[in-house]
């Protein structure tokens, strides 16, 4: 079966970096893209950008250009995303969830990872 | 780029009772509209894709419907399992999320 598994949380000092991972199973991870959605606290959600993992192409988000960065490891399909330059603003679930150009909504979801941003 | 605008914010239903929830594009979307709906601390589960299509296992009192720029989500006979967050997402170019819908028991 599908699955994307997420870490639960993190903690994390203002300033600093996090990198988030998302360990896809169940299906052959180079045909479908990963898409990086954060949803902070009693808010909705807002789509950050994929990485295409046949190809490690990406697409963000404009407001997040400048805090998340998309790799992956095809070696252990899993995907990653770092957050840099940490306030508490960027405290939230960040979930990840996949898609392809055939299938462009969101069928599937990690279980989110919390980040925190605190002293 | 293209916005998406949910109505209501908020809406309270009894059990049994019908709802209707509504999703605007800033632009022409064609059909390409998902519907989620999320339960506390847990992550969006999909509904409705193409508008219209309702994922496997939903059951039928939901219904899609809508194109171009308007869309809504229908929910017959409320049940106690449909109270949550729903949100409608523009599934294509840059995957904008509505904000939300949330759904509480009167």
């Amino acid at each position: 079966q599908v699955q994307l598994q997420q870490p639960g949380a993190e903690l994390v000092r203002p300033g600093a970096s996090v990198k988030l991972s998302c360990k896809a199973s169940g299906y052959t991870f180079t045909s479908y893209w990963v898409n990086w959605v954060e949803q902070r606290p009693d808010q909705g959600l807002e789509w950050i950008g994929r990485i295409d993992p046949y190809d490690s192409e990406t697409h963000y988000n404009q407001k997040f250009k400048d805090k998340a960065i998309l790799t992956l490891d095809k070696s252990s399909s899993t995907a990653y995303m770092q957050l840099s330059s940490l306030t508490s603003e960027d405290s939230a679930v960040y979930y990840c969830a996949r898609s392809n150009y055939d299938y462009p909504w969101f069928a599937y979801w990690g279980q989110g990872t919390l980040v925190t941003v605190s002293a | 780029d293209i916005q998406m605008t949910q109505s209501p914010a908020s809406l309270s239903a009894s059990v049994g009772e019908t709802v209707t929830i509504t999703c605007r594009a800033s632009e022409n979307i064609y059909s390409y509209l998902a519907w989620y709906q999320q339960k506390q601390g847990k992550s969006p589960q999909l509904l409705v894709y193409i508008a219209k299509t309702l994922a496997e296992g939903v059951p039928s009192r939901f219904s899609g419907s809508g194109s171009g720029t308007h869309f809504s989500l229908k929910i017959n006979s409320l049940q106690p399992e449909d109270f949550g967050s729903y949100y409608c997402q523009h599934h294509f170019g840059t995957w904008t999320f509505g904000g939300g819908t949330k759904l509480e028991i009167k």
